[in-house]
């Protein structure tokens, strides 16, 4: 089982440009979402989805955009990168069966914008 | 709004002894859920425990335990003979109880252990 697959692993952009994180599932998980992590503090939560086209925004959404077209896939957009997007990302996919409730998290995207 | 709260930004201890890692929470909601997760110095995620607001019954599972008391918000973690390879941050987070993808992170303790 891949399980969370996120990609690239490191990137380097400069302040302006723009690209896109890609995090895709092989569980069919109903619930994805994308945390980012800065040094010394824990995850926070940028966007999440309940299901295929169902998006919302977590507690620190400002300039990144996310779409779920399908179950697998979860990409974040950052639109116009800045150095304050200088951080870890997560993509995490969870489900939620009765009294279960399970996240799981990929291997992390390390993101620099200079 | 959720929050959680670790107040032991670093802890230190030496290889056999136990440690406890302390987190405390708020929330409005009445049924919820509960984890503590480990992050190594290679920067993964690795889930350890979960817990859910109606069973406060604690366990035990190998070399971890752990203590949840709705009257008092809190939900520690306890490390019995600790090992260098448990060196890691642990995060405590929270989230609702129908969207484990929602959760929110406390910052995070740094556990050291010394050989």
């Amino acid at each position: 089982n891949a399980g969370v697959t996120q990609t690239p692993k490191f990137q380097v952009l400069k302040t302006g440009q723009s690209m896109t994180l890609q995090c895709a599932q092989d569980m069919n998980h109903e619930y994805m979402s994308w945390y980012r992590q800065d040094p010394g503090m824990g995850l926070r939560l940028i966007h999440y989805s309940v299901g295929a086209g169902i998006t919302d925004q977590g507690e620190v959404p400002n300039g990144y955009n996310v779409s779920r077209s399908t179950t697998e896939d979860f990409p974040l957009r950052l639109l116009s990168a800045a150095p304050s997007q200088t951080s870890v990302y997560f993509c995490a996919s969870s489900y939620s069966l009765g009294a279960k409730n399970i996240q799981y998290f990929g291997a992390g995207t390390r993101l620099s914008v200079l | 709004a959720q929050k959680v709260t670790q107040a032991q930004t670093e802890i230190s201890v030496v290889e056999k002894e136990d440690v406890t890692l302390d987190c405390v929470y708020e929330t409005r909601d009445t049924t919820y859920y509960l984890f503590w997760y480990k992050q190594p110095p290679s920067g993964e995620l690795v889930f350890l425990i979960r817990r859910n607001s109606f069973d406060e019954q604690n366990e035990i599972s190998g070399r971890y335990s752990w203590n949840f008391q709705k009257s008092t918000s809190s939900f520690n973690f306890t490390i019995t003979a600790s090992q260098v390879v448990d060196s890691a941050v642990y995060f405590c987070a929270l989230s609702e109880r129908t969207n484990a993808g929602k959760s929110t992170f406390g910052d995070g303790t740094t556990l050291t252990v010394k050989p």
